[in-house]
């Protein structure tokens, strides 16, 4: 149980496009669902909070415009990452909650921008 | 400002002996903590996690000890086998921000037959 996937697992985009990335919770509802983002050798940096039905909360520095957060059912959020560039490059992991201090990530989605 | 911190980046051990994992925060406000373990091009998995209030606890071969005074938590894997070689994240987390989680580093632990 308490598996997470996400959708491509791996994209290569040309600098200006858009690209979206799922993130599903396969087995469970999840309330809460959250965006990490990881550069090579670095830790996992929180993007974003989302709760079902409401605006997605966004950590110090990270660009909402540009990071945008849909979290429109129990199981399912998606990260557009508009107008990509080169430096938007990264790994990027979601993981869902169905209780507070559980999360459960999904296998992340390599990005990357030419 | 890293409130979370793992200051080795690699650990090697020899198979059958102990793995100590060390982590440092910052924030004596974090009340739960956490350890991951991660393989390349993969998510986190979830290993073993400890509440403030207790200073130790056991999930088989895997032990996490926090010193609150000291601002430290540690994970002890013993006996070390060689799957356990991936990369290991502490992460910390406050019971009122809904499971928000600061990560470590990392430190990628060899284990070596």
């Amino acid at each position: 149980g308490a598996v997470v996937s996400q959708h491509p697992s791996w994209v290569i985009c040309k600098s200006g496009t858009s690209v979206k990335i799922e993130c599903r919770s396969l087995d469970f509802q999840a309330t809460t669902m959250f965006w990490y983002r990881q550069f090579p050798k670095q830790s996992l940096m929180l993007m974003a909070t989302s709760n079902e039905g409401s605006k997605a909360t966004y950590e110090q520095g990270v660009e909402k415009d540009k990071f945008l957060i849909n979290h429109a059912s129990l199981t399912l959020s998606t990260l557009t990452v508009t107008s990509a560039h080169p430096e938007d490059s990264s790994f990027y992991i979601c993981s869902a909650s169905p209780v507070t201090d559980t999360q459960y990530f999904g296998p992340g989605t390599r990005l990357t921008v030419l | 400002d890293q409130q979370v911190k793992q200051n080795s980046p690699s650990l090697s051990v020899q198979e059958g002996r102990i793995s100590i994992l060390n982590c440092d925060y910052t924030n004596s406000m974090f009340d739960y903590f956490l350890w991951y373990k991660k393989y390349p091009a993969e998510g986190p998995t979830f290993l073993i996690s400890i509440s403030s209030i207790k200073d130790k606890n056991e999930d088989g071969r895997f032990t996490v000890f926090l010193n609150k005074s000291a601002k430290h938590l540690s994970l002890h894997i013993v006996p070390s086998q060689p799957g356990d070689s991936a990369v290991y994240f502490c992460a910390a987390s406050f019971y009122n921000q809904g499971g928000k989680l600061i990560f470590g580093q990392g430190t990628e632990l060899s284990v070596k037959p």
